[in-house]
């Protein structure tokens, strides 16, 4: 079964930081780009980050560009997410999500989730 | 760069069909043939249902469907169902220069 698991979610203080890490299981995971998508509480879809399938290429968002960072470990099939000098409006749910060859491909599997709450 | 434009709600009754626009600008959705639709219930993560446009990825029944007429992209439901109600979220690619991929607002879904 073609799985994504995310973890390293919890509660942090403004200024704070934390790792996310995603373990990907049942497909071929060096084959793949993959990204970040978060989701605020109540709130629509936001695309964070995007690695290549061979970590050469990686894309951001403004909103997080200079304090997080996409990684990704293909001898581990893990995929990590390095966030610096986080805000209240980090606050979100952060999915793990399979890309294809490119950016402009669609994000065909997703994980479940986990969530970040910056707060003091 | 803002969102791309949803309506926050749409309607039909069971059987019915319903169309959800997105709405975009000719630097993503006008410019690229790299739109999707994804569903996403209450709790859940999303799920694709299509991309580029009008594709539909193995297992999402053919009564979903999409198209794109210049900055504006659409997902037609055909024969609603109770289990297609759900919040609908568009996407486009954006330039990996620009914006990279950037979503709508969402469609809230509601089977009456």
């Amino acid at each position: 079964e073609v799985q994504l698991v995310e973890s390293g979610g919890g509660l942090v203080q403004p200024g704070g930081s934390l790792r996310l890490s995603c373990a990907a299981s049942g497909f071929t995971f060096s084959s793949y780009s993959m990204n970040w998508v978060r989701q605020a509480p109540g709130k629509g879809l936001e695309w964070v980050s995007y690695i290549s399938s061979s970590s050469s290429t990686i894309y951001s968002a403004d909103s997080v560009k200079g304090r997080f960072t996409i990684s990704r470990d293909d001898a581990k099939n893990s995929l990590y997410l390095q966030m610096n000098s986080l805000r209240g409006e980090d606050t979100a749910v952060y999915y793990c999500v399979r890309g294809g060859q490119w950016l402009g491909d669609a994000f065909d599997i997703w994980g479940r989730g986990t969530m970040v709450t910056v707060s003091s | 760069q803002s969102a791309l434009t949803q309506p926050p709600s749409a309607s039909g009754s069971p059987g019915q069909s319903v169309t959800i626009s997105c709405t975009g600008t000719s630097s993503d959705v006008g410019g690229y043939n790299y739109v999707s639709w994804y569903q996403q219930h209450p709790g859940k993560a999303p799920k694709l249902m299509i991309y580029e446009v009008s594709k539909r990825p193995s297992g999402v029944p053919d009564r979903f469907s999409g198209s794109k007429s210049g900055i504006t992209a659409s997902l037609t439901v055909s024969g609603l169902q109770a289990e297609d109600e759900a919040d609908y979220y568009c996407s486009s690619y954006a330039g990996s220069n620009n914006f990279g991929v950037i979503f709508g607002g969402g469609t809230k879904l509601t089977v009456l």
